[in-house]
């Protein structure tokens, strides 16, 4: 069963706007992270946030978790098109493994 | 990617043979997975270690299994591949900051 669902499935948008794709999740988690997958590539981590944690930030990329509401999102700022990708989130609970979503498809057009 | 390589990177077989991935890191971490990315179902763990020769499954592990006799090896067995099985394999390392770092992946199509 999966841990985390995103949405939305897919996001197209102008370069330079904003790009923001919200991740929910079932069970109690020790931490959330993101990943990045281009097209025929591997995963990609992009940030981590734990449980205790509210919000992150790392060049671009802002996280927010909502422990409460089970919740996550990403921003991407300013997108390029290099942002072409998808965005997965990932839960980790106390098993030492992740649980991943299916993802977000994010189309940045130039 | 740095530290983590998975060979073949891509593998055609026929329905009832036994294959076999490699996965191999040079990081010298203590965990170290196997997913299957499937259209639709995201990343699905299959197997994974905490160490040499310590294993456990996953949530769909059936049809598949792992040895790590050395800390950098992991290897993924299919030991009678079936249809079902057609998907693409990554394995991860999990680093000191709990980042799990991929390999490139390896296609393998069951025919």
């Amino acid at each position: 069963s999966q841990q985390g669902e995103e949405d939305p499935q897919a996001l197209s948008i102008q370069e330079g706007e904003n790009a923001t794709m919200n991740c929910s999740y079932k069970t109690s988690i020790n931490n959330l992270q993101w990943y990045r997958q281009n097209s025929g590539r591997g995963l990609v981590h992009l940030i981590l946030i734990r449980s205790n944690e509210r919000e992150k930030h790392s060049g671009r990329l802002r996280v927010t978790l909502d422990t409460s509401k089970k919740s996550s999102s990403l921003l991407i700022t300013a997108s390029r098109a290099a942002d072409t990708a998808s965005y997965f989130c990932a839960t980790e609970t106390g098993a030492n493994n992740l649980f991943f979503g299916t993802g977000t498809r994010l189309t940045v057009i130039p | 990617d740095a530290g983590i390589t998975q060979s073949p990177r891509h593998k055609v077989t026929e329905t009832g043979t036994p294959v076999t991935l490699r996965c191999h890191q040079t990081e010298n971490h203590r965990y170290m997975y196997w997913y299957r990315q499937d259209p639709g179902h995201g990343l699905r763990l299959i197997h994974y270690s905490y160490g040499v020769k310590d294993t456990d499954k996953g949530e769909v592990s059936d049809g598949y299994s792992v040895s790590r006799s050395k800390t950098e090896d992991f290897l993924l067995t299919l030991e009678s591949a079936t249809s079902s099985q057609t998907s693409v394999y990554f394995c991860a390392i999990r680093g000191v900051n709990d980042g799990y770092t991929f390999g490139s992946g390896t296609r393998l199509t069951v025919v």
